[in-house]
């Protein structure tokens, strides 16, 4: 089945260390993001990607670091420059043809 | 300035009756889509219904349509015939442009119960 895994669901960090969060999506999509959900709130965008080895910094860039070497592959990781990381994140994708982005099923992560 | 903006942070609705979930938007580019996203408390977002700017009839989808008007710059939900299934949280979402490949930009949402 076509769509977008993001590993892993829950993720614990201890203060000052660095965390990767894992997007793959096997739909073909040129375009993957990254978005921040803190509670209560609406998505705020972190980074996106157009296309393969080249992204843009969104809103909330600050403190995180992307890299698009493959098509279908959008890491995302949380350095220790971000001051207050613990929130719901969220990886998308979409394409030139259909207008809606489609979402996984988010990374929930909590500093300790 | 806010590009989205849900005035409605909770609404409450009586099972089998319709809800209207209002959003306004922002943006001087001619060419843009509007989309409404569902979230439940599982976390994952849900895509329900999308408008273009150009599109002369307001869009639907099974119980959901998209009451939409330009010159108010609005684009409201309304679902109709409310499940206990539709309590969730409803984000209203804008992209700019033609280009499918631009990020949405989300309001903050409007949580929606529905009483049984």
């Amino acid at each position: 089945d076509g769509g977008i895994t993001q590993s892993p669901k829950y993720l614990f960090r201890k203060e000052g260390q660095n965390v990767t969060l894992s997007c793959e999506q096997n739909l073909n999509h040129d375009a993957m993001y990254w978005y921040r959900q803190d509670p209560g709130q609406g998505l705020r965008l972190i980074y996106y990607s157009q296309i393969v080895n080249d992204f843009q910094k969104g809103d909330i860039a600050e403190g995180y670091s992307v890299s698009r070497e493959k098509k279908e592959s959008f890491p995302l990781t949380v350095t220790s420059a971000q001051k207050n990381p613990t929130a719901f994140y969220l990886c998308a994708s979409s394409d030139r043809v259909n207008t809606e982005a489609f979402f996984g099923q988010g990374t929930r992560l909590t500093v300790v | 300035a806010q590009k989205i903006t849900q005035t409605q942070p909770g609404m409450f609705v009586q099972e089998k009756e319709a809800v209207t979930l209002d959003c306004t938007y922002d943006t001087s580019d001619p060419s843009y889509g509007l989309f409404w996203y569902k979230q439940p408390s599982s976390g994952e977002m849900i895509f329900l219904i999308y408008q273009g700017s150009y599109d002369q009839q307001n869009a639907t989808e099974g119980r959901y349509s998209l009451n939409f008007q330009k010159a108010r710059k609005s684009a409201n939900l309304v679902i109709s015939a409310s499940q206990l299934g539709d309590s969730a949280m409803y984000f209203c979402a804008m992209r700019e442009g033609l280009n499918a490949a631009r990020q949405l930009t989300f309001g903050s949402g409007t949580q929606l119960t529905v009483l049984p």
